[in-house]
């Protein structure tokens, strides 16, 4: 299995645009977290998705983030307009179960 | 709400020494706790994870046993090696579905040669 594959690696955007991170879980997995970590905050949960529906975005900061799951491969979380504090390294992970979770290797978002 | 709480690096060691990084918990019911890893430029790894009252997870020469009655989960291991390098994050899973983890913020291990 290839893991949790998110995209892009690395971006770096000017303030005010739009961002688009992807991801796509590990197949048969029906769980999909979106982390965000900083060095101030740590890792955040920000939405996660059971099923494809949005169970709890609580973590999500502001209005400017939103999170879809159109199907069990793929995810996508928006910043519209990005701003330096959303600077981070954004983690998709993947569950089957109530306990393991796959991570992948994030993407590292840098608003100048 | 549910906390983790975890020593705060970096915690700096000799290479064959002996390594507990402490994890103290809070939480509602009896969650499921887990050490994961990351190692530079990586995502996080599962380590360990210990579900119920005394379970002892074990991983790659790494242990932690789930201690209910102290809320502790401390992560040990008998003799480090300059790989173990990378920061170790312990977490936990309450209630009975597929919710988030709660992490910890934390531990930079650095092992020197």
């Amino acid at each position: 299995d290839a893991g949790v594959i998110q995209s892009p690696r690395h971006e770096v955007t000017e303030m005010g645009q739009e961002v688009t991170l992807r991801c796509k879980p590990i197949s048969g997995h029906n769980s999909l977290f979106w982390y965000r970590q900083t060095m101030m905050r740590g890792l955040e949960l920000l939405i996660y998705f059971n099923n494809n529906v949005p169970i709890d975005d609580s973590g999500m900061p502001e209005d400017r983030f939103s999170a879809k799951m159109p199907n069990a491969s793929f995810s996508t979380l928006k910043i519209q307009p990005s701003e330096p504090r959303d600077s981070a390294v954004y983690f998709c992970a993947s569950s089957s179960r109530v306990s393991e979770q796959y991570f992948g290797p994030g993407t590292r978002l840098t608003v100048t | 709400g549910d906390s983790v709480t975890q020593m705060e690096g970096p915690v700096t060691l000799s290479e064959e020494a002996f390594l507990t990084i402490n994890c103290t918990y809070t939480a509602t019911g009896y969650p499921s706790l887990f050490w994961y890893v990351q190692y530079p430029g990586e995502g996080l790894q599962l380590l360990l994870k210990a579900t119920k009252a005394d379970d002892k997870g074990s991983n790659k020469g790494f242990e932690a046993t789930y201690r209910k009655e102290t809320t502790s989960f401390h992560l040990e291991k008998g003799s480090v090696q300059v790989s173990d390098s990378a920061v170790y994050f312990c977490a936990l899973i309450s209630g009975g579905g597929a919710d988030g983890l709660t992490f910890g913020k934390g531990t930079h291990l650095i092992i020197q040669p």
